[in-house]
């Protein structure tokens, strides 16, 4: 069983919409990441959290270090925003990045 | 700064030969990373270093794969030899301990016929 666990799995959205994507995970962490990744392309860090909240332009990301939950949100979607988000934990036994599988976001016109 | 560099962008190349990919970190970084990416695993990691020490290689496959890192500026990761199961997005990753995240290369596309 994987430590990350992502929903959904595949999500499309009208533009507009309000977009959001959960992360469970079941070991202690030192910190969260958020990252995206475009068809056929690299792979960008959006967030990196270990507590509360943090917001960048439409995007807001949460974590629940308690229920080991953490959301990104997207306001007013675009299909700019058409990507894979992946959330990753750095656990309290090593730095590297342990990922989820993806959820893969469609945004229509 | 350019980011993580990382070469070649795409690799094809036949079964049993012998590959070698290679990544330039970003200068300042003390943290360097493998990850290998499929449809099946996702992204899984592969080896890390600390200041060019090897940290966990627990992720390396078999001992087809190695990985070094000559200096803070260079690391490789070696196949040899290549077979069909390898082909992948490899991506490199650096990052700076207590600093903002980590910041991907743009991964090279090894693909073994």
């Amino acid at each position: 069983k994987n430590e990350v666990e992502q929903s959904p799995q595949n999500l499309t959205a009208q533009e507009g919409e309000f977009i959001t994507i959960n992360c469970s995970y079941s070991v202690g962490i030192s910190a969260l990441h958020w990252l995206q990744q475009h068809p056929g392309g690299g792979i960008v860090s959006l967030f990196m959290l270990s507590s509360g909240k943090k917001k960048h332009g439409r995007l807001i990301a949460t974590i629940n270090i308690q229920e080991k939950h953490s959301s990104l949100h997207i306001t007013a979607s675009h299909p700019r925003d058409s990507a894979v988000y992946i959330c990753a934990v750095e656990s309290n036994s090593g730095y590297a990045l342990n990922f989820g599988k993806g959820t893969s976001l469609l945004v229509t016109p | 700064d350019a980011g993580v560099i990382q070469s070649p962008r795409h690799e094809v190349t036949e079964m049993g030969q012998e590959v070698t990919l290679r990544c330039k970190p970003i200068s300042g970084h003390d943290y360097l990373f493998w990850y290998r990416q499929t449809m099946m695993r996702g992204l899984e990691l592969l080896i890390y270093f600390n200041n060019n020490v090897p940290i966990d290689d627990s992720g390396m496959p078999e001992d087809r794969f190695s990985a070094k890192m000559p200096n803070a500026s260079f690391s490789t990761l070696k196949i040899q030899p290549s077979e069909p199961r390898d082909s992948a997005v490899y991506f490199c990753a650096s990052s700076r301990q207590g600093a903002y995240g980590y910041t991907f290369g743009s991964g090279t596309r090894l693909t073994v016929v």
